[in-house]
C-alpha cells in the first residue's frame, strides 16, 4: 500500500479537464510533485511545489494542494496527454511516490 | 542541459550485490543545492524511491531499503554509484537515476532507465 492514494484510473474525453487527486492526512503542509510517464518512457516532472510547471509543460497541467488532498488538473485534454501520472513528496528525510493513476482518453 | 545515464549488469544473481554507475553532465554536484539519487519501478508497478545524495555529502535512504543501500558520489569524475546488496527476484525492474530540482523536493531531470533482471 502507499502512503499518497490516487486512483488507479481516470478516464476523460478529449477536450475536456481531467483531474487527479493525491491523498495524504496533512499533504497540504508539504509540496507535492506531479510526474508524467508514458509506456517504455522515463517520467517526466509536469508540476512541482504544488502548481509551478516546468519549462516546455504545457499551460494546460496545473496543480493544487491544502488540506489532505492534492490535485492535477489537465484541461483541454488531448490524446497524447494518456499516460501514467504519479504524485510524490518529499517529508524531510524520505521520499514517497502515490501508487499512479492511468488516465486514458477516450 | 542536464543529461544522465545508468549503467550496470542486466542480470544479477539472488543473493549478488548489485552495483549501478550514474554518469551525468549539466551540472557538478560541488555545486551548492545539487542532489542526484535512484528511483526504482518493478514492471507493472509504482515508481518507488531509494536513495537521495546532495553536494554536501548529506544521504538519505528508503527506510524499506535502508540496510541494503549504498550511494556514493565522485564529483571529479561526475558520477555517482548505487550499490545495493542481498539481491533477490523481487528487485527486478527498472533503476533510474535522476537529478533532484535544486531547493526542491522534485525531480526534475531522469536517465533513460536500465532494465536489472534479478534471476538464477
Amino acid at each position: 500500500s502507499y502512503v499518497l492514494t490516487q486512483p488507479p484510473s481516470v478516464s476523460v474525453a478529449p477536450g475536456q479537464t481531467a483531474t487527479i487527486t493525491c491523498e495524504r492526512n496533512n499533504i497540504g503542509s508539504h509540496s507535492v510533485h506531479w510526474y508524467q510517464q508514458k509506456p517504455g518512457q522515463a517520467p517526466v516532472l509536469v508540476v512541482y511545489d504544488d502548481g509551478a510547471r516546468p519549462s516546455g509543460i504545457p499551460e494546460r497541467f496545473s496543480g493544487s494542494n491544502s488540506g489532505n488532498t492534492a490535485t492535477l488538473t489537465i484541461s483541454r485534454v488531448e490524446v497524447g496527454d494518456e499516460a501514467d501520472y504519479y504524485c510524490q513528496v518529499w517529508d524531510y528525510i524520505s521520499d514517497e511516490f502515490g501508487g499512479g493513476t492511468k488516465l486514458t482518453v477516450l | 542541459q542536464i543529461t544522465l545515464k545508468e549503467s550496470g549488469p542486466t542480470l544479477v544473481k539472488p543473493t549478488q550485490t548489485l552495483t549501478l554507475t550514474c554518469t551525468f553532465s549539466g551540472f557538478s554536484l560541488n555545486t551548492s543545492g545539487m542532489g542526484v539519487g535512484w528511483i526504482r519501478q518493478p514492471p507493472g508497478k509504482a515508481l518507488e524511491w531509494l536513495t537521495l545524495l546532495y553536494w554536501n555529502d548529506d544521504k538519505y535512504y528508503s527506510p524499506s531499503l535502508k540496510s541494503r543501500l549504498t550511494i556514493t558520489k565522485d564529483t571529479s569524475k561526475n558520477l555517482m554509484v548505487l550499490t545495493m546488496t542481498h539481491m533477490d527476484p523481487v528487485d527486478t525492474g527498472t533503476y533510474y537515476c535522476a537529478h533532484r530540482t535544486p531547493y526542491s523536493g522534485s525531480w526534475r531531470y531522469w536517465g533513460q532507465g536500465t532494465q536489472i533482471t534479478v534471476a538464477s
